[in-house]
């Protein structure tokens, strides 16, 4: 079973300039979330997707941050403009069922900002 | 927000030796999930709890739900180098967690051969 994707892996750009990450979860699953993973930190939540619906946005910085999962599958996070702040580690995790259950994560977009 | 706390921090131990970590909250949770992140890598699922006093065991990993339900631990046995890596504790909250993970600061663990 193929778990959920991640690209880019890396990416540098300077601050001020946008960035954006794509995110494919397990087949099947319905519940999605991005996570901030700064250095030496555990992953903190960004937003959490039930099938295209967002549920939880409450800590997304919001004028400079946005997601999407239009067709309930995969998904895009997008970051405008960039801030030095924003280096870190950006982690898409997937759970068949909302609420219950196993958090699979994919490999991490690590994201440095000049 | 919630919190939770991870300790220790950080762990220096001799290959062999067995290894134990624990997550402690002042609130309620329904599920404690287990993790193991590597450099570089995302972090990966080694242990899950879902009921008050479940004891789980993976290989030499065994992981415990506290019977207060604020608290997990993790135990590694006979630890081996490639237990190096950094554990995480995520839960969630047994009421307005939305289906939502707290996680912990994490537990580097570091094993000399």
């Amino acid at each position: 079973e193929a778990g959920v994707a991640q690209s880019p892996r890396y990416k540098i750009i300077e601050k001020r300039q946008s960035v954006a990450f794509w995110c494919n979860p397990i087949s099947g699953h319905a519940t999605l979330y991005w996570y901030q993973q700064i250095l030496g930190q555990g992953p903190k939540l960004l937003i959490q997707f039930q099938n295209n619906g967002v549920v939880d946005d409450s800590q997304l910085p919001k004028d400079r941050f946005s997601a999407e999962r239009l067709k309930g599958v995969d998904s895009t996070l997008k970051i405008q403009p960039a801030k030095l702040e924003d280096s870190a580690v950006y982690l898409c995790a997937s759970r068949l069922v909302r609420g219950a259950g196993e958090l699979f994560f994919g490999e991490g977009s690590r994201l440095t900002v000049l | 927000g919630q919190q939770l706390n991870q300790s220790p921090q950080s762990m220096f131990i001799q290959e062999g030796e067995d290894v134990s970590m624990n997550c402690t909250s002042s609130s309620i949770f329904n599920t404690w999930l287990w993790y193991k992140q590597d450099p570089g890598e995302g972090p990966v699922l080694l242990i899950a709890l879902y009921k008050a006093g479940e004891l789980t065991s993976n290989g030499r990993l065994t992981a415990q739900f506290g019977i207060t339900r604020k608290d997990s631990f993790l135990n590694i046995s006979a630890s081996i180098p490639s237990d190096v890596g950094i554990y995480f504790c995520a839960g969630q909250l047994s009421r307005g967690s939305q289906g939502n993970l707290i996680f912990g600061k994490g537990t580097k663990l570091s094993v000399k051969p």
